[in-house]
Parts: structure tokens; C-alpha cells; sequence
């Protein structure tokens, strides 16, 4: 069956080091997003994908960057952890633009010490 | 800009009660789509129905149902003779259809706890 995943599951890191969370999808899907959630915001939209080579700035952007170099992958990097990144991420995918449904990986716990 | 408020944040009902979560959207756009999604204590986000704008319908799987009505921008989520199951973070969420825009824009959640 066709699935997303999200490694590792649970990441503690200290400040200042890179970081580089996997999202892996087999659904053959051209959009991909990357998400945090906080106690408060609900999911806040951090970059996400609409194929390959194209990568775009969601609304918490600042710290994190992304690349697209195949259809299957997006990897989020923080480039610099700080302790305000502590939080869950959630990638996801979506077949279609234009409002179709997104599906959710199983979430990466991380907290920055 | 594309906005969504649940202003519950937190509701607690007795096994087999009825509950609603509320969802209230602004945007722009004529054509958007509106989604709830399912936040068990697992950690996963589970989608339970998509709807579009031009659908006004109401909507029944099961023990739910979805009332969607434009005129006042509100997208409802009814839970019939709840379940301890059904306990979890319930998320509302808005995508406006404009190329180059995407994403879904959740309201905070709703943490709902059904009482055995």
C-alpha cells in the first residue's frame, strides 16, 4: 500500500547543530508540505513542493530549508536548531493542486536542548 | 488572508451524548474547500471529509455528520452517540484554490474527551 513516512520518529539535538528530518512518499505525489505543530497554532506551514526542483516559503520559514530532487522525497533541514524549533513535524502529500486532500505522515518529535 | 477559528478548545461529554465542534472560516475566494481532520492520542492526523464551496450539503458517515453553510461561513462537525474513541484533537482546515496557493490553513483544534 501506498504510504508517507517520517524519519526518525523522535530527535533531540542541541543548539546551534544542523538538523535534517526524511519525508518519504509512495503515493506518487507532486505536492509535498512540511508542517509544525505547536500547543495554540494548530499546524503552521513551513515550505512545501509542487514537483520536482520547485520549493516554496510557507508562513514559518525562517531557519528551515528544503529540496526537491525527486518526486518521492522532501527533506526539511534546520540549519541552525534553536530551542523555538522544538516542536512536531508533519510532512504531507497530495496528489492534485487546487484544494485536493492532503495526507499526513506519522509526525517527528523534536526538541532542541 | 485565509483564516479559521475553533473557539472551543477543549469539550468533555458523557459516553453516548451528542457533541459538536464548531469551525468558522473567512476567506476571499469563491471557490475553497474545507476539511476535518482526526488527532487521536497516537499522534497522527487521520482526514475525515473533504467539501468544496459550491457543495452546501450536508454530509452523513456513520455517526458523523458535517452541516456546511456559506451564509454564515461555518463548517460543523456533529458526533452522534459519541464513543470513548472518539476522543481526540479534531482539526478544521481551509484551502483556497488559487494556483500558487496550495495549503491548508488549520483552526487551533478542538480537544474533545468522551467520559466513560
Amino acid at each position: 500500500d501506498a504510504e508517507i513516512t517520517q524519519s526518525p520518529r523522535h530527535k533531540i539535538t542541541e543548539t546551534g547543530r544542523q538538523v535534517t528530518l526524511a519525508c518519504h512518499q509512495t503515493w506518487n505525489h507532486n505536492n509535498m508540505f512540511w508542517y509544525r505543530q505547536d500547543l495554540g497554532h494548530g499546524l503552521r506551514l513551513i515550505h512545501y513542493s509542487y514537483g520536482v526542483q520547485d520549493t516554496n516559503k510557507g508562513e514559518v520559514s525562517d531557519g528551515y530549508s528544503v529540496s526537491r530532487s525527486n518526486t518521492e522525497d522532501l527533506p526539511l533541514t534546520l540549519e541552525s536548531a534553536a530551542s523555538s524549533q522544538t516542536s512536531v513535524y508533519f510532512c504531507a502529500s497530495s496528489e492534485n493542486p487546487q484544494g485536493d486532500t492532503q495526507y499526513f505522515g506519522p509526525g517527528t518529535r523534536l526538541t532542541v536542548l | 488572508a485565509q483564516k479559521v477559528t475553533q473557539a472551543q478548545t477543549e469539550i468533555s461529554v458523557v459516553e453516548k451524548e451528542d457533541v459538536t465542534l464548531d469551525c468558522v472560516y473567512e476567506t476571499r475566494d469563491t471557490t475553497y474547500y474545507l476539511f476535518w481532520y482526526k488527532q487521536p492520542p497516537s499522534g497522527e492526523l487521520v482526514f475525515l471529509i473533504r467539501r468544496n464551496s459550491f457543495d452546501e450539503q450536508n454530509e452523513i458517515s456513520g455517526r458523523y455528520s458535517w452541516n456546511f453553510q456559506k451564509s454564515t461561513s461555518s463548517f460543523n462537525f456533529t458526533i452522534t452517540a459519541s464513543q470513548v474513541v472518539d476522543s481526540a484533537v479534531y482539526f478544521c482546515a481551509l484551502s483556497e484554490v488559487n494556483f500558487g496557493n496550495e495549503k491548508l490553513t488549520f483552526g487551533t483544534g478542538t480537544r474533545l474527551t468522551i467520559i466513560p
